[in-house]
């Protein structure tokens, strides 16, 4: 079954504004780790949790973790029209390192 | 150095075709991946090695053939493959399959199966 649960699904805001998008999962994690696909193109990784930190902050990115609730959130502030993209959280089943599982994603389109 | 390539770009191919996809990392890593991710939705695991040594398959059909002949390369091999089987084909690489480890990840291959 799926880890990662993304909200909303899709995302559209103005450039400048920021955007905040969602992730629950299910089971215990060991790190929470967002990435971004560009159109049909590879991810790139953004940002690392531990599921000892609450905050963690990265440029523009800031993310959240609540272990007691299992979500987690993406702010990018001030985006940019560069920023569109889809933002995937991933998930390791605790003590299963190597087994990645996405959520569905939240398609963000920043329009100029 | 810290790209995965991957070769080739697009592919198509029929039900009956034999083919090949490639993928090649040279920042160390000893953890590679394969992914399939079907349009709008996200990437799902399909096989991992560690150490050259597959650790992971999940349940993935056996026209879909895994090959890592060392460290930098990974390969998968395709058969008698299916219409549904049309995807993006992600490879990725890591440290060493440890926890807290980041994926790299290549472009991809887009394959279509006719």
């Amino acid at each position: 079954s799926q880890q990662g649960e993304e909200d909303p699904q899709a995302l559209s805001i103005q450039e400048g504004e920021n955007a905040t998008m969602n992730c629950s999962y299910k089971t215990s994690i060991n790190n929470l780790q967002w990435y971004r696909q560009n159109s049909g193109r590879g991810l790139v990784h953004l940002i690392l949790i531990r599921s000892n930190e609450r905050e963690k902050h990265s440029g523009r990115l800031r993310v959240t973790l609540d272990t007691s609730k299992k979500s987690s959130s993406l702010l990018i502030t001030a985006s940019r029209a560069a920023d569109t993209a889809s933002y995937f959280c991933a998930t390791d089943a605790k003590g299963y390192g190597q087994n990645f599982v996405f959520g569905p994603g939240t398609r963000l389109s920043v329009l100029p | 150095d810290t790209e995965v390539t991957q070769t080739p770009k697009h592919l198509v191919m029929g039900m009956t075709n034999k083919k090949s996809l490639k993928c090649e990392q040279h920042m160390g890593h000893r953890a590679m991946y394969w992914y399939k991710q079907k349009a709008k939705k996200p990437p799902e695991l399909m096989f991992v090695y560690s150490y050259e040594k597959l650790s992971i398959n999940e349940s993935v059909p056996s026209r879909f053939s895994p090959e890592c002949p060392n460290s930098s390369l990974l390969n998968l091999h395709l058969h008698a493959l299916q219409p549904e089987d049309s995807a993006l084909y992600l490879c990725a690489s890591s440290q060493d399959g440890g926890i807290q480890e980041t994926q790299y990840f290549g472009p991809g291959t887009r394959l279509l199966v006719l």
